[in-house]
């Protein structure tokens, strides 16, 4: 069965700074690979998702994340942070081969400081 | 309807209460899923359903915890006896395959 590490549960980062927030899965099987976001006090958002082609995905508010399937990681980044990017972080992977369940990391919680 | 619905958005409830969390999922989503997330934690599996197979309830913490889905739509999540332990938002998501959509949550807080 499938499994996701978010190995920082607390990133502090100043305003402008660059973030990197580090996801890696393990799986028997190719899998699709998700980023969502849930800031303070509402509901998950997806963020960006991997399904096939480019590696490298581009999502809302400037986030990216690249897939790399030799090392079963799926990290996220962003170049230049704002106060507006607080929120708590989930990385997410289902496996392609029967539509399986979604299967969620711990979370990662990013606050950035003025 | 546009989006996965929850019902209530908040529910407080005195220890030893039965409760019920509704969902309603995106229509034509064949997944649903129950997550629960307490303060300043993660999210915890609790049940998934997939079309008409048997539900995956391996995330349900006792048997205190239930949950059925009536038709493929909506879904009820019941908490029988509840315990203060058991105060955390209860999240719904539904899917059509890969994607989760989810609801804005219920706050169940046990007195």
């Amino acid at each position: 069965a499938q499994s996701v590490t978010q190995l920082d549960s607390q990133v502090p980062v100043f305003e402008e700074a660059p973030v990197e927030l580090r996801c890696n899965y393990s799986s028997s099987v190719s899998v699709y690979l998700f980023w969502y976001v849930q800031y303070p006090n509402q509901g998950l958002q997806l963020l960006l998702k991997y399904l096939s082609g480019s590696t490298l995905v581009k999502g809302i508010n400037g986030f990216e994340a690249e897939f790399n399937k030799s090392q079963t990681s799926f990290h996220l980044r962003k170049p230049s942070v704002h106060i507006s990017d607080t929120a708590e972080y989930f990385c997410a992977v289902s496996e392609r081969t029967s539509y399986d369940k979604v299967i969620f990391g711990p979370g990662t919680s990013l606050s950035v400081i003025p | 309807g546009a989006g996965v619905s929850q019902s209530p958005s908040n529910k407080v409830t005195e220890k030893g209460k039965d409760v019920e969390l509704r969902c309603d999922p995106i229509s034509g989503h064949t997944a649903l899923y129950w997550y629960r997330q307490s303060l300043g934690q993660g999210l915890e599996f609790l049940i998934y359903f997939q079309g008409n197979s048997a539900p995956d309830k391996s995330g349900l913490p006792s048997d205190r915890f239930s949950a059925e889905r009536t038709g493929g739509s909506v879904s009820t999540l019941t908490i029988q006896r509840t315990q203060q332990e058991d105060s955390a938002v209860y999240l719904c998501a539904s899917s059509l395959g890969f994607e989760a959509f989810f609801g804005q949550g219920t706050r169940l807080t046990v007195v």
